[in-house]
């Protein structure tokens, strides 16, 4: 069965500091992955996507996410946070083929000032 | 429309009231998905659309959910005798098609049954 796993469902980084945001997958198939996120009282924006193109992939607002296969991880990463980054983030699989998007707990980043 | 929008955005009712949800996706987009976020957890997966079939029911709790899509565009989500356990996020996204697309959300139905 496909899942996934958030470690950490609360990080607090300081203003200008590294931001990252764990998730490992587990998938029979080779997965599409996603980081998406929500702000308060908006809906779920998509940050970035992995469709078995290249492993390292840049999203909007300066995040990027590495796909290793022999870790099963699709870590978030952004060199400087922002106040602006303060959100909750979800990373979420979609084997290959199928329609439904299996979603984490969810990680809420805190950015100290 | 330029992007998925749901109504209400909250919505209160007491335990017993039936209630329905709907869900405007984007116009070209022929996938529309419900998935329900209850606190503190992800968004879990309800129901799907391709146009007005509903090919997977799957992941409705139980017969007092159910969904439809008359004409292929705007859905609704309707839960009859709601129960405390049904206050959750009710979320709707939609995708142009099924498979790896990106599913675009919607801001959510924020139900809470008294």
């Amino acid at each position: 069965a496909q899942s996934v796993t958030q470690l950490g469902s609360h990080v607090s980084v300081s203003e200008g500091a590294l931001v990252l945001l764990r998730c490992n997958y587990s998938s029979s198939v080779p997965p599409y992955l996603f980081w998406y996120v929500q702000y308060p009282n908006q809906g779920l924006q998509l940050l970035l996507k992995y469709t078995s193109a290249a492993t390292l992939v840049k999203g909007i607002n300066g995040f990027e996410a590495e796909f290793k296969k022999s870790e099963t991880s699709f870590h978030l990463t952004k060199p400087s946070a922002h106040m602006s980054d303060a959100a909750e983030y979800f990373c979420a699989v979609n084997p290959s083929g199928t329609y439904k998007y299996i979603f984490g707990t969810g990680t809420r980043l805190k950015v100290l000032a | 429309g330029a992007g998925v929008s749901q109504s209400p955005r909250y919505k209160v009712t007491k335990r017993g009231q039936d209630v329905t949800l709907r869900c405007d996706p984007i116009s070209s987009h022929a996938t529309l998905y419900w998935y329900q976020q209850a606190l503190g957890q992800g968004p879990e997966f309800l129901t799907y659309f391709n146009y007005e079939a509903q090919p997977d029911k799957s992941g409705l709790p139980s017969d007092r959910f159910s969904a439809e899509r008359p004409e292929g565009s705007i859905s609704t989500l309707t839960i009859q005798r709601t129960e405390q356990r049904d206050s959750a996020m009710y979320r709707c996204a939609s995708s142009l098609s099924y498979g790896q697309e990106t599913q675009y959300f919607g801001p959510g139905t924020r139900l809470l049954v008294l």
